[in-house]
């Protein structure tokens, strides 16, 4: 089955810009989402098709996918994005979640 | 306002059954898809079952195909999850998210519900 490996945790200073990766076989060819998830709230979608923004998400959230290998950056981090971050593709019709990325902002 | 609002949570003994509803408002729901997203204590999330808008093609992860069916009524706008011969590694907070479609594809779950915890346990 399909698998998404996302690094455990990632760490950042405030003002600073952070990368989440997320891996899997040829995902540069599956569109990826990556949803943020505070503590004790529900998840919202942050970057969708790749590259994409919602509307209501800050310019400092920007995505890309290449080859194996996806990446959410945030720039400029501030403290609010402190957060768990999921990257999420679909494959043989199940929506696969990766395990999920503890960012800290300190 | 688009609002999903889950219920039917609750504590059940393992091989019991729940069945947990998904009611929308603020679109129109016979038009798009909603999905089950599941969250074990401490865990990640884990994808559990999308319907389509329409028809209504289910489709279901591996882990609960056989135990869990998913269904939908329009005229209630409320998608259902029963789920059936529960184990314990089914206990989470479900999450339902709405999505443009379901099964494939590159459309977002967007939003979400706060979510109805499930205990299985005896």
């Amino acid at each position: 089955s399909y698998e998404l490996t996302q690094s455990p945790s990632v760490s950042v200073s405030p003002g600073q810009t952070a990368s989440i990766t997320c891996s899997g076989d040829r995902l540069g060819n599956k569109n990826v989402c990556w949803y943020q998830q505070r503590s004790g709230r529900s998840p919202v979608v942050v970057i969708y098709r790749d590259s994409k923004r919602p509307s209501g998400i800050p310019e400092r959230f920007s995505g890309s996918n290449s080859g194996n290998t996806a990446t959410l950056t945030i720039s400029g981090t501030q403290a609010m994005d402190e957060a768990d971050y999921y990257c999420q593709a679909w494959d043989s019709s199940t929506a696969i979640f990766g395990g999920g990325t503890k960012l800290t902002v300190l | 306002e688009v609002q999903l609002v889950e219920s039917g949570g609750g504590l059940v003994q393992p091989g019991g059954s729940l069945r947990l509803s998904c009611a929308a408002s603020g679109f129109i729901f016979s038009g798009y898809a909603i999905n089950w997203v599941r969250q074990a204590p401490g865990k990640g999330l884990e994808w559990v079952s999308g319907i389509r808008g329409g028809r209504g093609d289910p489709y279901l992860a591996d882990s609960v195909k056989g135990r869990f069916t998913v269904s939908r009524d329009n005229s209630k706008n409320t998608v259902y999850l029963q789920m059936n011969s529960l184990r314990a590694e089914d206990t989470a907070v479900y999450y339902c998210a709405k999505s443009e479609s379901t099964g494939s594809g590159s459309y977002p779950f967007d939003p979400w519900g706060q979510g109805t915890l499930v205990t299985v346990s005896s």
